[in-house]
């Protein structure tokens, strides 16, 4: 039972460019979600995160927009750069307990000259 | 303030063995998540700790696995007898009981041969 689903496998951005990342999540319980970024042989780096109690969340180069009625969340990322080129990860939680993270299965993002 | 600390970094074991991993949180983190990263798939969770208690173990197989957090010293995943499905990436993340953010080690890779 996938909960959280990245169903791009991959996504390649002219630099420069907006990069939109997609993510879908099926348990309404989820109120806390956040976006990792990889490099291979490395942990995931902690990107930007949303409350379900907001819609769209930014820092910097990075936009997260989260749509409750949809169960959807995107990262925009803008403008791309090559150091950009990675998987990236979207996480969600539940509103109490534990707060384990539920991860998709990741998306490789590609950033070409 | 140093990161997540995770030894060793790359862990080969013949099958039977035992395998421990070793974590280290942030400094002022009292909540430790394992996680485990299969080929080609996301992170799942494995096991919420903090000091001397497990909160949520939920995502550790029924045998052979045990993870603790003493109250000194870093936090241990235990493998016994490991077998070649073992094989994978165990990450470690932590997090203060301010947010819902959990940052993330580098990973420990295990090889069963």
């Amino acid at each position: 039972d996938q909960q959280v689903k990245q169903n791009s496998p991959s996504l390649s951005v002219q630099e420069g460019r907006i990069s939109i990342l997609n993510c879908d999540y099926t348990n309404s319980m989820f109120d806390y979600f956040l976006w990792y970024k990889k490099y291979p042989a490395e942990g995931p780096t902690f990107l930007i995160s949303i409350s379900s109690i907001k819609d769209k969340n930014e820092d910097g180069r990075f936009t997260v927009f989260l749509n409750k009625s949809a169960k959807h969340l995107s990262l925009h990322i803008v403008p791309s750069q090559p150091g950009d080129s990675a998987v990236y990860f979207c996480a969600a939680s539940g509103k109490q307990g534990a707060q384990k993270l539920v991860f998709g299965q990741g998306t490789r993002l590609t950033i070409n000259p | 303030n140093a990161g997540v600390m995770q030894n060793p970094r790359h862990l080969v074991r013949r099958r039977g063995q035992e395998a421990r991993l070793r974590c280290s949180p942030m400094k002022g983190h009292s909540h430790v998540y394992w996680y485990r990263q299969l080929p080609e798939e996301g992170l799942k969770f494995m096991v919420y700790l903090q000091k001397e208690n497990i909160i949520d173990e939920s995502g550790m197989p029924k045998e052979r696995f045990s993870a603790e957090f003493p109250k000194e010293g870093p936090s241990i995943l235990r493998i016994q007898q490991v077998v070649r499905g073992d094989s994978a990436a165990y990450f470690c993340a932590s997090r203060p009981s301010s947010t819902d953010t959990q940052y993330f080690g580098p990973g420990t890779r295990l090889t069963v041969l």
